[in-house]
């Protein structure tokens, strides 16, 4: 079983600051995948990567293979993302969730 | 608009009551997930399914039953064995059902036992 392991656990940042969320996973994997879940419990996926580093707007997500480590950041910070982040590590069949991170972005 | 459905939103049983959740999918997805969410805690595979007609235990598949009849659908039945049924539920799918392809989440089903 992959443990998956988020830091930090909770995030509160001013608007406009750079955030960075720290991600580390126990075995090898086949991808990495970042989710952003709102309040009301909706998921959607922002990221999936197996090697180096992706970029979507604001949002950039960086792994590391050989340290088992992805950061995902967030650039310029705005209240509307605030939401849980929940990286996964995919292995063969199967997804290994960690337990997410709070973010609030205060205006 | 393709995406995954769930129903209902919110749902509430007498403990001892079986009941099933529904999950539809139009995305011509092979691979279905079932998750199961509680405070503090991960997401959890309770099922899932590569292909019609199969379907694997996850993690906490005890007391939890699925079927997978049609592609597009893959119910979820929480029956009177599962001792902690309350939890919200999250019902997923992906292209193939491995860990290279991205995941696609319903909005999620909130069940309440009492």
């Amino acid at each position: 079983k992959n443990e998956v392991e988020q830091s930090p656990q909770n995030l509160t940042a001013q608007e406009g600051e750079f955030i960075t969320i720290n991600c580390s996973y126990s075995v090898g994997i086949s991808a990495l995948h970042w989710l952003q879940q709102h309040p009301g419990g909706g998921i959607v996926s922002l990221f999936m990567l197996s090697s180096g580093k992706k970029k979507h707007g604001r949002l950039i997500a960086t792994i590391n293979i050989q340290e088992k480590h992805s950061s995902l950041h967030i650039t310029a910070s705005h209240p509307r993302d605030s939401a849980v982040y929940i990286c996964a590590s995919a292995t063969g069949n199967q997804f290994y969730f960690g337990t997410g991170t709070s973010l609030t972005v205060i205006p | 608009d393709g995406g995954i459905t769930q129903s209902p939103k919110y749902l509430f049983r007498k403990e001892g009551q079986n009941v099933t959740l529904s999950c539809e999918q139009n995305l011509n997805h092979d691979a279905m997930y079932w998750y199961r969410q509680d405070p503090g805690q991960g997401l959890r595979l309770i099922y899932y399914s590569q292909i019609v007609n199969d379907f694997q235990k996850g993690d906490i598949a005890e007391g939890y039953s699925v079927s997978r009849e049609k592609k597009e659908s893959f119910p979820l039945t929480v029956t009177s064995a599962q001792k902690n049924p309350t939890a919200f539920y999250l019902c997923a799918s992906s292209k193939r059902g491995q860990g290279a392809y991205e995941q696609y989440f319903g909005p999620g089903t909130r069940l309440t036992v009492t």
